[in-house]
């Protein structure tokens, strides 16, 4: 089985640009969450999905959107970046939105630089 | 706010020894915890949780952790480490506030093992 699969990889881009990070979940995972973590530190929370909608969103500015597609395929954008966006971009898919009998899996991430 | 506190940035220890990983957590409720591996250039791994129950709960690779209510703790332990234990190690407890479903987590333990 596939795991969560993430692209791209690897992504420079310059500052007041804007990116698209993609997701695809594990088959049949109906939740999607995105997480940012910065070099040093652990991941923070950004936006959860579940359902093609919106179900909880982090500490973070407007400049941060995300949606999630029919076939529960996710995508993060970012617009206007800065240099404190650099980070590494997580996706976690799980089959329900809780914390009983299911579990997040993450995908290995997109490395995003902002020069 | 939830928050997690994980004590040590840095482990270095010689192979086969043991390891402690240290996790405090502040709660006022009830909640969910975890261990997560991250591998470099990888995502996260769940090592272990605690739901409810036995307060000693067992991991993958041979780590166990326990659920401590009363010092607020959930220390990661192995009784012998190997080479490919190195990686990042982070803590997490649920949160559930506002009807969204995420994890809070520490800003991780670098474990390096020594041959």
């Amino acid at each position: 089985d596939a795991g969560v699969t993430q692209s791209p990889t690897h992504l420079i881009k310059t500052r007041g640009q804007q990116v698209t990070l993609r997701c695809s979940p594990i088959s049949g995972h109906k939740s999607v969450s995105w997480y940012q973590q910065v070099l040093g530190q652990g991941p923070q929370f950004i936006f959860q999905y579940y359902e093609k909608e919106e179900r909880g969103r982090g500490n973070f500015p407007d400049r941060f959107s995300a949606r999630q597609f029919p076939n529960y395929s996710s995508e993060l954008n970012v617009n206007a970046l800065l240099l404190g966006d650099s980070a590494l971009y997580l996706c976690a898919s799980s089959l329900d939105r809780g914390f009983l009998n299911t579990e997040a899996f993450f995908g290995q991430g997109t490395r995003l630089t902002v020069v | 706010a939830q928050s997690v506190t994980q004590l040590d940035s840095q482990v270095p220890v010689f192979e086969e020894a043991p390891v402690e990983l240290r996790c405090n957590y502040s709660s006022s409720v009830s909640v969910y915890l975890f261990w997560y591996v991250q591998y470099p250039n990888q995502g996260l791994q769940l090592l272990l949780k605690y739901l409810s129950g036995s307060t000693l709960v067992k991991g993958i690779n041979g780590f166990e952790a326990e659920f401590n209510k009363s010092q607020t703790s959930f220390h990661l332990r192995k009784p012998s480490v190997h080479i490919s234990d190195t990686a990042e190690y982070f803590c997490a407890v649920s949160d559930r506030s506002s009807g969204t479903y995420k994890y809070i987590f520490g800003t991780g333990t670098r474990l390096k093992v020594l041959a």
